[in-house]
């Protein structure tokens, strides 16, 4: 198993371009997240699914869109790229006869820049 | 609301001398407690969790953690610390406020070990 995966692994956007940051999975998890790494903020909740056709927002939703039509893959969109959406993007997954342990496995991430 | 507070960015210690990270924690009710590791350019990894039982956990890569509920702690310790233990380290906690399984880390502690 490839476990979960990101691409791209580093992207540069100007101010109001989008984009799309993959993440994909092959362990059949039902639960997948997206969490934004800033320094000294550790990691903050953006988008979650609890399965495919499910999202809800985290507690930093604003700027981004997620959707989730398959239960492998979990993208993130950015609409319009700002400076303060600089940061280290991970992706996560778990599985849903696991869910009470909240052991998640984690992407090697995204660092995206802004300019 | 659940929160987790790690007072060190960053912990120098020598190649074989015992190890200490520190992590204190605020929640309702009974608390869930986690260490992950983060490699350089790495994703997060999962190194142990506290739910119930024995206050002294035991994990990956000879890392333990003690649960002090009187002084609401969770440190994590190594007996003997290795160069390659070198990373960041994030404490967490379950957030029982929303309908997912969300985390809510801390925000981090650099491990330096020197040879």
């Amino acid at each position: 198993n490839a476990g979960v995966t990101q691409t791209p692994k580093f992207q540069v956007l100007k101010t109001g371009q989008s984009m799309t940051l993959q993440c994909a999975q092959d362990m059949n998890h039902e639960y997948m997240s997206w969490y934004r790494q800033d320094p000294g903020m550790g990691l903050r909740l953006i988008h979650y699914s609890v399965g495919a056709g499910i999202t809800d927002q985290g507690e930093v939703p604003n700027g981004y869109n997620v959707s989730r039509s398959t239960t492998e893959d979990f993208p993130l969109r950015l609409l319009s790229a700002a400076p303060s959406q600089t940061s280290v993007y991970f992706c996560a997954s778990l599985t849903r006869d696991r869910a009470n342990s909240y052991e998640q496995y984690f992407g090697p991430g995204t660092r995206l820049t802004v300019t | 609301a659940q929160s987790v507070a790690q007072p060190e960015d960053q912990v120098n210690v020598a190649e074989g001398n015992p190890l200490t990270v520190k992590c204190t924690y605020s929640v309702s009710g009974n608390p869930y407690l986690f260490w992950y590791v983060q490699y350089p350019n790495r994703g997060l990894q999962f190194l142990l969790k506290y739910i119930t039982g024995d206050n002294l956990v035991k994990g990956s890569y000879g890392f333990e953690a003690e649960f002090n509920k009187s002084q609401t702690s969770f440190h994590l310790k190594k007996p003997s610390a290795l160069v390659s233990d070198s990373a960041l380290y994030f404490c967490a906690v379950r957030d029982m406020n929303t309908g997912f399984q969300k985390l809510v880390f801390g925000t981090g502690t650099r491990l330096l070990v020197s040879p």
